[in-house]
């Protein structure tokens, strides 16, 4: 089956660094990856829609100049949160759409669990 | 997309079939109910999804009334690796494939 990566699994960062994640579809192509965040006890929220080869479309609320979004290959998605804040410390995971997948449309990565000091 | 509304927790036998309820009565013709469940510390897993008719696969079987509002997810002999967070998500089938999460059923498998 479709196999969605996220790299690192977890991070802990000092306040005011960047944090680079990156989601890969290791067996197939995504023109379209998808990112969320997900606080304690709480379900996922989407950040945004990454788009391969154009801007990502961020979600209302999510600053576009804090979450960076990358797309620059058809296998590779990537969210950098920039300045974190402990705020951001949460769960984030990454889906990525599977055109020629059948039943299932969206495969999700892992999540890497980000935690700022 | 049409809102959706499930129970909060519930608790089941191992080996006993679970019966999970998603009221979904704002949903459109040509709105799909789709499930998915998170087992803990995890990313989202795909189970199964319809628009109308019943449907079935090696994880679950997805029994959808006949107005579409409301629909159940069967797990047929639940195990302790079923526990997990279940979500019925309903939406349509379009281009943007968006996926919005609703708070969904803490299911509790117990010995």
């Amino acid at each position: 089956g479709a196999v969605v990566s996220q790299h690192p699994s977890r991070v802990i960062c000092k306040s005011g660094t960047s944090v680079k994640i990156e989601c890969r579809s290791l067996d197939f192509q995504a023109t379209t990856m998808f990112w969320y965040r997900q606080f304690p006890k709480q379900s996922l929220m989407l950040m945004a829609t990454s788009n391969e080869g154009s801007k990502a479309t961020y979600e209302q609320g999510v600053e576009k100049d804090k979450f960076l979004i990358n797309h620059a290959s058809l296998t590779l998605s990537t969210l950098t949160v920039t300045s974190a804040h402990p705020e951001d410390s949460s769960f984030y995971i990454c889906s990525a759409h599977h055109p020629g997948s059948g039943d299932n449309e969206q495969f999700f990565g892992p999540g890497t669990r980000l935690t700022v000091l | 997309d049409a809102k959706t509304t499930q129970p909060t927790s519930m608790d089941c036998a191992e080996g006993r079939a679970a019966n999970l309820p998603c009221n979904h009565s704002t949903i459109s013709g040509n709105e799909y109910v789709y499930w998915y469940r998170q087992i803990h510390s995890q990313g989202p897993q795909y189970i199964i999804h319809g628009l109308k008719n019943n449907e079935t696969n090696e994880m679950a079987s997805l029994i959808i009334t006949e107005d579409r509002k409301s629909s159940t997810l069967i797990l047929p002999h639940a195990t302790l690796r079923d526990t997990a967070v279940y979500y019925c998500i309903v939406r349509v089938a379009s281009n943007d494939y968006k996926l919005s999460f609703g708070a969904g059923t803490t299911v509790t498998v117990r010995a």
